[in-house]
């Protein structure tokens, strides 16, 4: 079965700090791979995808993410975090009949 | 605006009470989901569709039932309501070729 983990629960960053979220993977065959973010009583939002090529994908809000096969891993990354990236965000791994399975989520906090 | 609606957004339950959770969606995707969203769990796949006239169970199907009425909508039901079933209820779309959910804003159960 395919899944993701997400070590932490929480990362806390001040504003204009790089922000880290990570993720690791465990699939068969190649990994497709999302994050999505939540803000407060809102359904979760696309932000990035990974299928194939490059392995650093850029999205949206400017977040980025590094694919690293050798480490199994799909770290989300942002180098200047604003208050306003606050939220709730899911790494996903998608199986090959398009469901998606999450992560546990982690919540992320800019301290002005 | 296209997307995914939920109704209701918000219900309270008696445990033994049955109710039906609706979803549709306009952007004329093949395949809908439902998950339930619960602290330290992420989200959980309760049941999909993977088109018109087909429904297959998730990861936590028990005490759930789905209908998808046609292509646009795609009904969850609970048949006897239990405290355990109190949790966030996300639905989802997504297109053919596509692999990103576009997700309703939740409808959030409380079962007392």
């Amino acid at each position: 079965a395919q899944s993701v983990a997400q070590p932490e629960d929480q990362v806390n960053v001040a504003e204009g700090n790089p922000l880290t979220v990570k993720c690791t993977y465990s699939v068969s065959g190649n990994p497709y791979l999302f994050w999505y973010v939540q803000y407060p009583n809102r359904g979760l939002q696309f932000l990035l995808k990974y299928i194939t090529g490059d392995n650093l994908v850029k999205g949206s809000y400017g977040f980025e993410a590094e694919f690293n096969k050798s480490q199994t891993s799909f770290h989300l990354k942002k180098p200047s975090a604003l208050v306003s990236d606050s939220a709730l965000y899911f790494c996903a791994v998608r199986d090959r009949v398009y469901k998606l399975s999450f992560g546990a989520g982690t919540t992320v906090t800019v301290r002005a | 605006n296209a997307g995914v609606t939920q109704t209701p957004k918000f219900q309270v339950l008696k445990t033994g009470q049955s109710m039906t959770l609706q979803c549709a969606q306009d952007m004329n995707h093949n395949s809908m989901y439902w998950y339930r969203q619960d602290p330290g769990m992420g989200l959980r796949l309760i049941y999909y569709s993977a088109s018109e006239g087909t429904t297959d169970k998730g990861e936590v199907p028990n005490g759930y039932n789905v209908s998808r009425l046609n292509k646009r909508e795609f009904s969850l039901r609970l048949e006897s309501a239990a405290p355990s079933q109190t949790s966030v209820y996300f639905c989802a779309s997504s297109g053919t070729g596509n692999p990103n959910y576009t997700f309703g804003s939740g409808t959030r159960l409380t079962v007392v």
